[in-house]
């Protein structure tokens, strides 16, 4: 199964301020038609997870672009800039390229 | 607008088993793969497999494979998960998704005696 590796584990950070998430997986997610089929999520306490990345680099229908995917093969990342308080919660990555598709496992951000 | 509403929550006893339902609206589930994604108390997320309702074909994570059966009805637009010989392991928020993009609200499932 291909290991999604996130970093940090949680982040502190200030309204109004940037961050960036790391996503590193076990091989290249590249898949056969071309495509690297890497997203990322966004989940609030008690909703289910809202997409906001997909394909490496492609922002979902309403995500505002403070939000930014950015990476190829194994390497990941997502940047959030001009953090705002609806942006906390845990940040997921995923990968849909290779059976069984894996998450990684979370990244929390909390106000500093 | 495409949704995803899934069945309420579910108790049920070690050993037993239940049914899970998430029924789409706006969009023709044959057109696209149902997955299905689960999330331990207090833990991440984990997938546990997928179906293609246009033929019935799935693919499963090797953990789930002896523990989920997943089905859809595309006439009601619906796909189901059956959860058997349900363990006090079970007990999670189930999530639909049809493909990446648009979740269902989630169902809790307790296992408890």
């Amino acid at each position: 199964d291909v290991v999604m590796t996130q970093t940090p584990v949680s982040l502190s950070v200030s309204l109004g301020g940037q961050t960036s998430i790391s996503c590193r997986s076990s091989q290249s997610l590249v898949h056969s038609d071309g495509n690297t089929y890497l997203y990322w999520y966004l989940q609030k306490p008690g909703q289910s997870p809202q997409l906001l990345i997909y394909k490496v680099s492609n922002r979902f229908s309403g995500v505002p672009d403070r939000f930014s995917g950015s990476g190829s093969g194994t390497d990941f990342t997502l940047k959030i800039s001009r953090v705002e308080p609806e942006d906390l919660g845990v940040y997921y990555c995923y990968q849909g390229t290779h059976y069984p598709y894996t998450f990684g496992a979370g990244t929390k951000l909390e106000l500093k | 607008e495409v949704q995803l509403q899934q069945s309420g929550a579910e108790l049920g006893k070690p050993g037993t088993s239940v049914k899970l339902s998430c029924k789409v609206s706006g969009y023709n589930i044959r057109n696209t793969y149902m997955h299905w994604v689960n999330q331990r108390p207090g833990k991440g997320l984990e997938w546990i497999g997928r179906i293609d309702p246009a033929n019935g074909n799935t693919i499963y994570a090797e953990k789930f494979k002896s523990k989920a059966t997943l089905t859809a009805d595309t006439s009601s637009n619906t796909a189901y998960m059956q959860l058997s010989q349900l363990k006090s392991d079970d007990t999670a928020i189930y999530f639909c998704a049809m493909g990446p993009l648009y979740w269902g609200q989630g169902v809790m499932v307790t296992v408890s005696s």
